[in-house]
């Protein structure tokens, strides 16, 4: 049973670029939120997508984008790249309805802008 | 979403068993209590969740007392693998639409 998996693990990108990141949720998951890790800090919620809406939405800006596709995989996209958004970028999912409310974390995806 | 407040860093030795305390004075008559692990350059791994009095399961215990305003995570038995970042969570679980707010956790080191 494959657990959340993300890609890539790293990403180098350069100040005013765009990036988008992947992920697949665990086996029988459907809802999907996304984290920013900071150096040295907590987790930060971005967004939580459910039934390929946007559900929730932390103190992030427009910038910060995302998808789920019919399958449940989810995108986040960030336009504009600022130095600022260097960090470890965390997908988690959970059951939508019912069974257990833990959220269960991948890998991550490490990001740099330059 | 209660705020929490928990030790910056802890050091232990192998062997002994460590506990970290949590004050979560604001905490809401629907709020559970979790407890995440995490290490470096990995996701946050549940370890533990309660709502009152004691939950234990084959990793650690989680001690709430009644007024429910701190909770403490046991880790019996140390080892140097337990080297992580602890963090205590406390938010109500109402179904799926439930973020999770972490705070800056604490740094448990293990020495050998």
């Amino acid at each position: 049973d494959a657990g959340v998996t993300q890609s890539p693990t790293h990403l180098i990108k350069t100040r005013g670029q765009q990036v988008t990141l992947r992920c697949s949720p665990k086996s029988g998951h459907d809802t999907v939120s996304w984290y920013q890790q900071a150096l040295g800090q907590g987790p930060q919620f971005i967004f939580q997508y459910y039934e390929e809406e946007e559900r929730q939405r932390g103190n992030f800006p427009d910038r910060f984008s995302g998808h789920q596709f019919p399958n449940y995989s989810s995108e986040l996209n960030v336009n504009a790249l600022e130095l600022d958004d260097s960090a470890l970028y965390l997908c988690a999912s959970n059951p939508g309805r019912g069974g257990e409310e833990t959220q269960y974390f991948g890998p991550g995806t490490r990001l740099l802008v330059l | 979403l209660a705020k929490t407040t928990q030790p910056i860093s802890m050091d232990s030795y192998e062997g002994q068993e460590v506990n970290i305390t949590c004050s979560h004075n604001n905490i809401a008559t629907n709020d559970y209590i979790t407890w995440y692990q995490q290490f470096p350059s990995q996701g946050p791994r549940f370890i533990i969740q309660g709502y009152k009095t004691k939950v234990t399961n084959e990793v650690a215990s989680l001690f709430i007392p009644a007024d429910r305003k701190s909770s403490t995570l046991s880790l019996p038995r140390v080892s140097l693998s337990d080297t992580a970042v602890y963090y205590c969570l406390v938010g109500s679980v109402s179904g799926s639409a439930r973020q999770l707010t972490f705070g800056s956790g604490t740094q448990l080191t293990v020495l050998p």
